[in-house]
């Protein structure tokens, strides 16, 4: 079974400039996360969504974070304009559902803002 | 908001030894999950409580929810380089299914 599969695995950009990440989830897996992880800390969920509609998205700084997925399978992450602090690494996981599931994260895609 | 905290953060371990890394939420938890995140590597689901008082074994790792699910606690006995890594705990609050992790335990192996 293939895992969960993450484009770019780097992305170095300057601030105020956009990025975009995109996240291709488990086949069948309705459930679709985007984790911000900071150096040192654990994960931070940005959004999750089931299947094509958002569940939670109250830590996105929507101001200049947006993600959406469309057709309930690939999902993008947009930064539009980027910040020194938030260089981290943007992970995607998938589940099956929600609630008391097992998560799947993608390899991660770590962005450097300068 | 719910907060998870895992102490300790760093922990430096002889090969060979045990040691133990705890979890404590700031709310009752209706479940609570372990995850293992090699260095460069991607968080991986180890395992899910979800009784009050369960203990589940997975070869040398024991994991242990409390009675009031509201801690937690991973034991790792005869410590292997393999077990090198950052352990998280994850949990929701019993009105959500938001996984909120702690900060990790990275754990180093001394040969």
């Amino acid at each position: 079974e293939a895992g969960v599969a993450q484009s770019p695995r780097y992305k170095i950009i300057e601030k105020r400039q956009s990025v975009a990440f995109w996240c291709n989830p488990i086949s069948g897996h309705a459930t679709l996360y985007w984790y911000q992880q900071i150096l040192g800390q654990g994960p931070k969920l940005l959004i999750q969504f089931q299947n094509n509609g958002v569940v939670d998205d109250s830590q996105l700084p929507k101001d200049r974070f947006s993600a959406e997925r469309l057709k309930g399978v690939d999902s993008t992450l947009k930064i539009q304009p980027a910040k020194l602090e938030d260089s981290a690494v943007y992970l995607c996981a998938s589940s099956l559902g929600w609630g008391m599931m097992e998560q799947f994260f993608g390899p991660g895609t770590r962005l450097t803002v300068l | 908001g719910q907060q998870v905290m895992q102490i300790p953060q760093y922990q430096h371990v002889q090969e060979g030894e045990d040691f133990t890394t705890y979890c404590n939420s700031s709310t009752t938890l209706s479940n609570i999950q372990w995850y293992k995140q090699r260095p460069g590597g991607h968080p991986v689901f180890l395992i899910q409580l979800v009784k009050s008082g369960e203990v589940k074994k997975q070869k040398r790792l024991t994991f242990q929810f409390g009675e009031a699910k509201k801690n937690s606690s991973l034991h790792i006995t005869a410590t292997q380089t393999t077990d090198v890594g950052t352990y998280f705990c994850a949990g929701p609050g019993t009105n959500d299914y938001k996984l909120s992790f702690g900060a990790g335990t990275t754990v180093t192996v001394r040969a």
